[in-house]
């Protein structure tokens, strides 16, 4: 199994432009989530969605959207890059609700607005 | 809502070493509490994880963590620290509600470096 893969590894774009950033599972998770990593912030929860075809506002939605049309993939758009959006990327999914699960990461995104 | 706090930003500890990193949540109720590492270039994974029940909890790696409900804290620690145990360590804290679930909050973080 490759559990958590995401593409790409790192990306550079201008500002204005838009780019689409892809997670992939292979667990058969029902929970898939995106989040940033900034420096002395920690991770912050973007978008996350609670099963395929629904999605829902996490901690810093603003800027991004989110498709999970597929069961196994979640993916965060970008309409129009901005410097601020520079970060880190990080997926992760879990099983079903409860709280209590495991969320297992993807390896991140890098991504560097310019 | 939930919030956690991880007072040492950096910590340095040498091979062999006892280590503890801290962790001061503030959530109402009893929350789910977790500590993440994240080895340098990688995602996030699982230590160890406290939802109920005894409060001393055993993790993956050697780590161990308690929670005390009086002191709103889930300090981690290792009797013996190798060097590969250099990371980033993250505590997060989720809620028990069922509209909340699996929406963690993370705290901000503590490198640990190991020196010889």
């Amino acid at each position: 199994n490759a559990g958590v893969t995401q593409t790409p590894k790192f990306r550079v774009l201008k500002t204005g432009q838009s780019m689409t950033l892809l997670c992939a599972q292979d667990m058969n998770h029902e929970y898939m989530y995106w989040y940033r990593q900034d420096p002395g912030m920690g991770l912050r929860l973007i978008h996350y969605s609670v099963g395929e075809g629904t999605t829902a506002k996490g901690e810093v939605p603003d800027g991004y959207n989110v498709s999970r049309l597929k069961k196994q993939n979640f993916l965060l758009g970008l309409e129009s890059a901005a410097p601020s959006q520079t970060s880190v990327y990080f997926c992760a999914s879990s099983y079903s609700a409860g709280g209590r699960e495991t969320q297992y990461f993807g390896p991140g995104t890098r991504l560097l607005v310019l | 809502a939930q919030s956690v706090t991880q007072p040492d930003i950096h910590i340095t500890v040498s091979e062999g070493a006892s280590l503890e990193l801290r962790c001061n949540y503030s959530y109402g109720a009893t929350p789910y509490l977790f500590w993440y590492v994240q080895s340098p270039g990688q995602g996030l994974q699982l230590l160890l994880k406290y939802f109920s029940g005894d409060t001393l909890v055993q993790g993956i790696k050697g780590f161990e963590a308690e929670f005390k409900r009086s002191q709103s804290s889930f300090n981690l620690r290792k009797p013996s620290v190798h060097w590969s145990d250099a990371a980033e360590y993250f505590c997060a804290v989720g809620a028990q509600v069922p509209d909340s679930w699996g929406k963690l909050q993370f705290g901000a973080g503590t490198q640990v470096v190991v020196t010889p």
